[in-house]
This record gives structure tokens, C-alpha cells and sequence, in this order.
């Protein structure tokens, strides 16, 4: 069973930072793109960032470059997204979500989220 | 504001049809066949639901359908059942810059 735990999100102040985790499980990490996705208090989901399978190329959205740096780990199975210089838009639950085994342009599987909450 | 326009919010009684549009530009949308749609639950995870416009995955009923029109697709659900009261959302590839974009989500009520 494929599954995806999101890890790190709490209360934080304007400008400060945060380490995101997400723990993969019942699928071969390395062979997938990985996502994360945000989702702000009622509102739309919004892609963030995206990683290649070996990690050799990243994207971001634009409102994020510079600040947030998504990164893994093949051998722990592991998703991460630094998140520098926060900002109150930032508010939002964070997803970790794999891009899809029969698309790679869809998202089939998703963890359930962590909340980053910034405020002053 | 997402870059897909969905309507907020639509309304069935169940066994009835109900579609939702998710228009968008011939940047996204219309210049591509990678649309997806996925269902959310309040307080939990988005599930896949269609992708590739009008592909299902396996396990989703087939009562659910997606399809295209120039810069608008659709999802379709037929035989409305009171367990597909949910947000919906969807998602197109906008080229390899921008990656993907969402739309604002629909709430779907079942009467």
C-alpha cells in the first residue's frame, strides 16, 4: 500500500523557517517525480515544487524561488521541502503527493498534509 | 485567484448528472491533454480521480467522466450519490516552466 506521511509544520513568525518530511512507503521512491502541493485555509490546491527521480532537477513556482528548496532522499525513501523567509501567505497545509505512474502529469497519490501556520 | 476557473459550488439530486467546467487558457488547458481532476474530502487528502482529460484510474466508479473543449474541460458525474459530496478539484500541465495549475475547487452538494 502506497503511503505518504507529512512531518514538520507548526506555528511559525514572518521570516522564519521550517523543514518539511515526507515519508514514503509501499512503492519504489526512486523510480517517481515528487510533488508538493499547498492547500491555504478555503482555499484552491497550488502546486509548489517538483523533484526527477535522482534529483537532478527541481521546479518551483514562482512565488517560492529563492526561498524554498525541495530536496530527497532515495536510500531513506524520503521527501523534503526547506522553507526560508516565511511569509503570512505562506499559510497553508503543505501535501506531499507522487506524480502519477500513468501520467507523470497527474498526482496519484498524496499524504494527508502538515499545517505551516505563520503569523505574528 | 487559482488559474482555473471552476464554479463554486453545484448542486444534484442523487441519481441525477451533475458537471463542472474548469476553464482555462490555450496555455494550460487548451494546449494540452493533461488535465486532471481529484476529489477532497473537508480535512483530508485529494484523491485522483481522473487524468489525462478523460483516463480513469482503477478503483474510481465509472459513474465519473472527463472530457474537453477547446480552452474548458469537464467532469462529469452521473448517478449522483450522496458519497460524491466533496470538493473537486482540477489541474492542467501549463508547460514546462509553470509545470501545473489548479483550479479553485467546486463543492459539489448532493440534495
Amino acid at each position: 500500500e502506497v503511503q505518504l506521511v507529512e512531518s514538520g509544520g507548526g506555528l511559525v513568525q514572518p521570516g522564519e523557517s521550517l523543514g518539511l518530511a515526507c515519508a514514503a512507503s509501499g512503492f519504489t521512491f526512486g523510480n517517481f517525480w515528487m510533488s508538493w502541493v499547498r492547500q491555504a485555509p478555503e482555499k484552491g490546491l497550488e502546486w509548489v515544487a517538483n523533484i526527477k527521480q535522482d534529483g537532478s532537477e527541481t521546479r518551483y513556482v514562482d512565488s517560492v524561488k529563492g526561498r524554498f528548496t525541495i530536496s530527497r532522499d532515495n536510500a531513506q525513501n524520503s521527501l523534503y521541502l526547506q522553507v526560508n523567509s516565511l511569509r503570512v501567505e505562506d499559510t497553508a497545509v503543505y501535501y506531499c503527493a507522487r506524480e502519477g505512474f500513468n501520467s507523470p502529469l497527474s498526482f496519484d497519490f498524496w499524504g494527508r498534509g502538515t499545517l505551516v501556520t505563520v503569523s505574528s | 485567484q487559482s488559474a482555473l476557473t471552476q464554479p463554486r459550488s453545484v448542486s444534484g439530486s442523487p441519481g441525477q448528472s451533475v458537471t463542472i467546467s474548469c476553464t482555462g487558457t490555450s496555455s494550460d488547458v487548451g494546449g494540452y491533454n493533461y488535465v486532471s481532476w481529484y476529489q477532497q474530502y473537508p480535512g483530508k487528502a485529494p484523491k485522483l480521480m481522473i487524468y489525462d482529460v478523460s483516463k480513469r484510474p482503477s478503483g474510481v466508479p465509472d459513474r465519473f467522466s472527463g472530457s474537453k473543449s477547446g480552452n474548458t474541460a469537464s467532469l462529469t458525474i452521473s448517478g449522483l450519490q450522496a458519497e460524491d459530496e466533496a470538493d473537486y478539484h482540477c489541474c492542467s500541465y501549463a508547460g514546462r516552466n509553470t509545470h501545473v495549475v489548479f483550479g479553485g475547487g467546486t463543492k459539489v452538494t448532493v440534495l
